[in-house]
């Protein structure tokens, strides 16, 4: 079975710029989530969808981060624009349904300098 | 939202049995605890899940007292590759409320 991919791996951008990450889930998963882990901290959720439809983002800094996820399936994380604090490693996770254990991908390590 | 209190770490030995205690005071009635491991650089994994009493499989045990107020991960013999952080989270998967707290990290000496 596939597992959660994720890209790009590593991102290295300067501070005001933008930045998107991608995401495709486990075949079939209908919740997606996105989480940011600062190091040394655990992950962090900024926003899960149901399907297409946003289930909670009451975590994400909407003046900056925008997700979406097209048809129900892959989804994309967005920073516009970046500041030094965002550098983190950004996970998707899929799930089949609620309180179904979470898959996660590797992960996309961004350090905003 | 629930929250969850664990060790910021634990030591131990290959071969010991490791026993790592999370509170979770507040857990509503549709609430169950899960456990995931994550190594560094890796995204976390899942472990194992639990609603009450006691759940086994392959690589560990969860206990879970009647009071759902806490729970234990036991992983028996304990090998220097689970060497890791262990988060314990509280929810129901809904509205958002699978909260990773700070985990426990675990090492493992020879």
């Amino acid at each position: 079975e596939a597992g959660v991919a994720q890209s790009p791996r590593y991102k290295i951008i300067e501070k005001r710029q933008s930045v998107a990450f991608w995401c495709n889930p486990i075949s079939g998963h209908a919740t997606l989530y996105w989480y940011q882990q600062i190091l040394g901290q655990g992950p962090k959720l900024l926003i899960q969808f149901q399907n297409n439809g946003v289930v909670d983002d009451s975590q994400l800094p909407k003046d900056r981060f925008s997700a979406e996820r097209l048809k129900g399936v892959d989804s994309t994380l967005k920073i516009q624009p970046a500041k030094l604090e965002d550098s983190a490693v950004y996970l998707c996770a899929s799930s089949l349904e609620y309180n179904e254990k979470l898959f996660f991908g590797s992960g996309t390590q961004l350090s905003v300098l | 939202l629930a929250k969850t209190t664990q060790p910021i770490s634990m030591d131990s030995y290959e071969g010991q049995e490791v026993n790592i205690t999370c509170s979770h005071n507040n857990i509503a009635t549709n609430d169950y605890i899960t456990w995931y491991q994550q190594f560094p650089s890796q995204g976390p994994r899942f472990i194992i899940q639990g609603y009450k009493t006691k759940v086994t499989n392959e690589v560990a045990s969860l206990f879970i007292p009647a009071d759902r107020k806490s729970s234990t991960l036991s992983l028996p013999r304990v090998s220097l590759s689970d060497t890791a952080v262990y988060y314990c989270l509280v929810g129901d998967g809904s509205q958002g409320n699978l909260i990773f707290g700070k985990g426990t990290k675990l090492s493992v000496k020879p």
